[in-house]
């Protein structure tokens, strides 16, 4: 299987640990998308990568929230000091090279993280 | 600022039936429009997409979609209806050059009548 794949699927935390969630994109895809959903809502965007370049985080992305993708293929997102609003759906997709794609993402299934 | 409104939470149809989903969005230039369908515990997979030309587009299992500039609407169409198309579907709204930072509506639930 060539998809995007994330683990781990489920984590459940005590409020304050730490997490780390790691996506594997389609190896030729240069870019990676980061996306939180929580319940009744749709995706919403935190941080992309374009290589190993991270080129956009949005305001969502608190100082607790890191991301990196070090030599341009997986990419972790740690969360320090989780809170209980932490909770959610976290999303990880890729995209090809800029020039020759026309915007469409591709998915995995989440990492579902619940803040006890 | 981007922006995608799903006006409807859920919609409930019968099988066999037609159905409209209806995305309204907000951009500053042109847009790359998107419909995207959640099964449950599942990721986002895309059902059909428009940048340019043609402002009626197809998609898979049988979904299609208008684009009309005048109303800033995408909305989706099916003639019939399956229950295998149960699942939350949710518009998207991307900027030109492809995939940089998609905006995506609050979804919509389909839920299919025997």
């Amino acid at each position: 299987d060539t998809g995007v794949s994330q683990n781990p699927r489920h984590k459940i935390t005590k409020r304050g640990q730490n997490v780390t969630f790691r996506c594997d994109p389609i190896s030729e895809h240069n870019r990676l998308y980061w996306y939180r959903q929580t319940l009744g809502q749709g995706p919403e965007f935190l941080t992309y990568f374009q290589n190993e370049a991270q080129l956009e985080k949005s305001r969502l992305l608190s100082d607790r929230f890191s991301a990196e993708r070090p030599k341009g293929s997986f990419s972790t997102l740690e969360i320090q000091r989780t809170e209980q609003g932490d909770s959610a759906m976290y999303l990880c997709a890729s995209s090809s090279n800029p020039d020759e794609n026309t915007g469409e993402l591709f998915f995995g299934e989440g990492s579902r993280l619940t803040v006890l | 600022a981007q922006s995608v409104t799903q006006p409807d939470i859920h919609i409930t149809v019968s099988e066999g039936a037609s159905l409209e989903l209806r995305c309204n969005y907000s951009y500053g230039a042109t847009p790359y429009l998107f419909w995207y369908v959640q099964s449950p515990g599942q990721g986002l997979q895309l059902l059909l997409k428009y940048f340019s030309g043609d402002t009626l587009v197809q998609g898979i299992k049988g979904f299609e979609a208008e684009f009309k500039r005048s109303q800033s609407s995408f909305n989706l169409r099916k003639p019939s209806v399956h229950w295998s198309d149960a699942a939350e579907y949710f518009c998207a709204v991307g900027g030109q050059g492809g995939g940089f930072k998609t905006i995506f509506g609050a979804g919509t639930r389909l839920f299919v009548k025997a």
